[in-house]
């Protein structure tokens, strides 16, 4: 069993739509969940972080965890074409080396 | 402006050929990484390092080797180049609070 799963797409919504990308992990001992959008042939950037169950807003995005049922998603409102990217889940603990990263979610946005 | 460099950011190379790609942050992180990546594929973790002098094979095994003499300095090196070394490399450094992504070195062995 992976560390991180996600679905790998592509996920595929109408430019205005809302984007729903999911992730779930296998420590239950995790305490630190990101996503990174990384676009084809970059590097990734991380839009978000979450450390606490329930939602956290940044503009058109949201984090969504629940640990209990060791799920973390991201939803993106009014999706643009720039938004077309993979977006890589990735989770961790404090003073742990290293996080697990998912395969990521390939995510289209059609205008 | 703390940030995390990688040179060169492409390299074709001949086989056999001895390479160092250089990885340098000004983040202060102590924690560093090599992950290799091919197109559309996922991450793989070949090194990582703990702090100066401390370093440890990822995921997936891979022939080349890493150093840490310095905090802000994680080199990668490969002794002998081969075709099946063609990949994009990206280095990172953390905190507690994510990763940060150098631009990556896209590497072509021929």
């Amino acid at each position: 069993q992976k560390e991180v799963e996600q679905n790998s797409g592509p996920l595929s919504v109408p430019e205005g739509a809302i984007a729903s990308l999911n992730c779930t992990y296998s420590d239950r001992g995790s305490q630190s969940f990101f996503w990174y959008r990384q676009y084809s042939g970059k590097s990734p950037e991380l839009i978000m972080s979450i450390y606490s169950n329930g939602d956290k807003e940044d503009g058109r995005f949201t984090a969504q965890l629940n640990k209990a049922s060791q799920y973390v998603s991201l939803l993106i409102r009014d999706s643009q074409p720039s938004d077309s990217a993979t977006y890589l889940c990735a989770v961790g603990r404090y003073n742990f080396n290293k996080f697990y990263f998912g395969s990521g979610t390939k995510l289209n946005v059609k205008p | 402006e703390a940030d995390i460099y990688q040179t060169p950011r492409y390299l074709v190379i001949g086989t056999g050929k001895k390479i160092t790609l250089e990885c340098s942050q000004t983040m202060g992180h102590d924690k560093m990484y090599w992950y290799q990546q091919d197109p559309g594929m996922e991450l793989h973790l070949i090194h990582y390092s703990y702090g100066v002098n401390s370093t440890e094979k990822g995921d997936l095994s891979s022939e080349s080797t890493v150093s840490r003499i310095r905090t802000e300095h994680f080199p990668l090196t490969l002794e002998s180049a081969r075709p099946s070394h063609t990949s994009q490399y990206l280095c990172a450094s953390s905190d507690d609070y994510g990763y940060t992504f150098g631009s990556g070195t896209r590497l072509t062995v021929v």
